[in-house]
C-alpha cells in the first residue's frame, strides 16, 4: 500500500498566490522527498528533508516535517504558471527505497 | 549532473510482442536502478529494484518472467515487457541512484501502448 497521501488531490490558484500541499505518512521514515511531474514526463526532485529536520527552504519552496504527526507540507510561494504540475511526496525508510503518495495536481492560472 | 535517460520515449506494439525499454545513467554510476509504472492520473508504483550484476527484486504482484530486468552495467538497465497485452499499456519510468547519492534521479519515462 502507498505510504504517503497528499492533500488536496487538486489545487487551482492564480499566479502570485501561494500553494500549500500536505503529505501524511504511516510508518517511520529516514527522509521525505518532494517531486514534481509535468504532464507525461518524468519526475524532478525538488527537495529532501531528513527525519531530524523540521524545515527546509529552496528558492520559492518551503518544506516542513512533523514526525510526531507523520506529516509534511510543501509551500510554493509566489506561484507561476510554470509551476503547474503534479507534486508527489515520497518517503524513504531504507537505503534509497521510496514510496510515493498519490500526488497533488496544481494548476496555476495566469 | 545526475541525468537519466530512457529509450524509447514512446512505443506502440501489437499484442503478443515483446518490448524492451532502456534506462541509462549518463553522468554517474548507478548502483541501483528502479522501475516504476504509472497509470493515468495515478501515482508511481514500484515494479522492481535492480542492483548491478545481480538479479532484480520484483515487487509483490509483478511477474518477474513477464517483466524481465537486466542491469548488466553501472549505467544501463533494461526492462523487457514480454508478450505484451493491452493491459500492459502504461507509462514506465526508471530511476537510478549512485552509491554516494541520497536521492533517486528519474528518467523522462516511456509511454507504451499495446494494441
Amino acid at each position: 500500500s502507498q505510504q504517503g497521501e497528499e492533500d488536496p488531490q487538486a489545487l487551482s490558484i492564480q499566479e502570485g498566490e501561494n500553494a500549500t500541499m500536505n503529505c501524511s505518512y504511516k510508518t517511520s521514515i529516514n527522509n521525505l522527498q518532494w517531486y514534481r511531474q509535468n504532464s507525461g514526463r518524468g519526475l524532478v526532485h525538488l527537495i529532501l528533508i531528513r527525519s531530524n529536520e523540521r524545515e527546509k527552504h529552496s528558492g520559492r519552496l518551503r518544506v516542513t516535517l512533523d514526525t510526531s504527526k507523520k506529516s509534511s507540507s510543501l509551500l510554493i510561494t509566489a506561484s507561476r504558471a510554470a509551476d503547474t504540475a503534479s507534486y508527489f511526496c515520497a518517503t524513504g525508510s531504507g537505503y534509497s527505497t521510496l514510496t510515493f503518495g498519490k500526488g497533488t495536481m496544481l494548476l496555476v492560472s495566469p | 549532473g545526475a541525468v537519466v535517460s530512457q529509450h524509447p520515449s514512446w512505443v506502440i506494439c501489437k499484442s503478443g510482442t515483446s518490448v524492451k525499454i532502456e534506462c541509462r545513467s549518463l553522468d554517474f554510476q548507478a548502483t541501483t536502478m528502479f522501475w516504476y509504472r504509472q497509470f493515468p492520473k495515478q501515482s508511481l508504483m514500484l515494479m522492481a529494484t535492480s542492483n548491478e550484476g545481480s538479479k532484480a527484486t520484483h515487487e509483490q504482484g509483478v511477474e518477474k518472467d513477464k517483466f524481465l530486468i537486466n542491469h548488466a552495467s553501472l549505467t544501463l538497465s533494461t526492462l523487457t515487457v514480454t508478450s505484451a497485452h493491452p493491459e500492459d499499456s502504461s507509462f514506465y519510468i526508471c530511476s537510478a541512484i549512485g552509491q554516494t547519492q541520497e536521492t533517486q534521479y528519474f528518467g523522462p519515462g516511456t509511454r507504451l501502448l499495446v494494441l
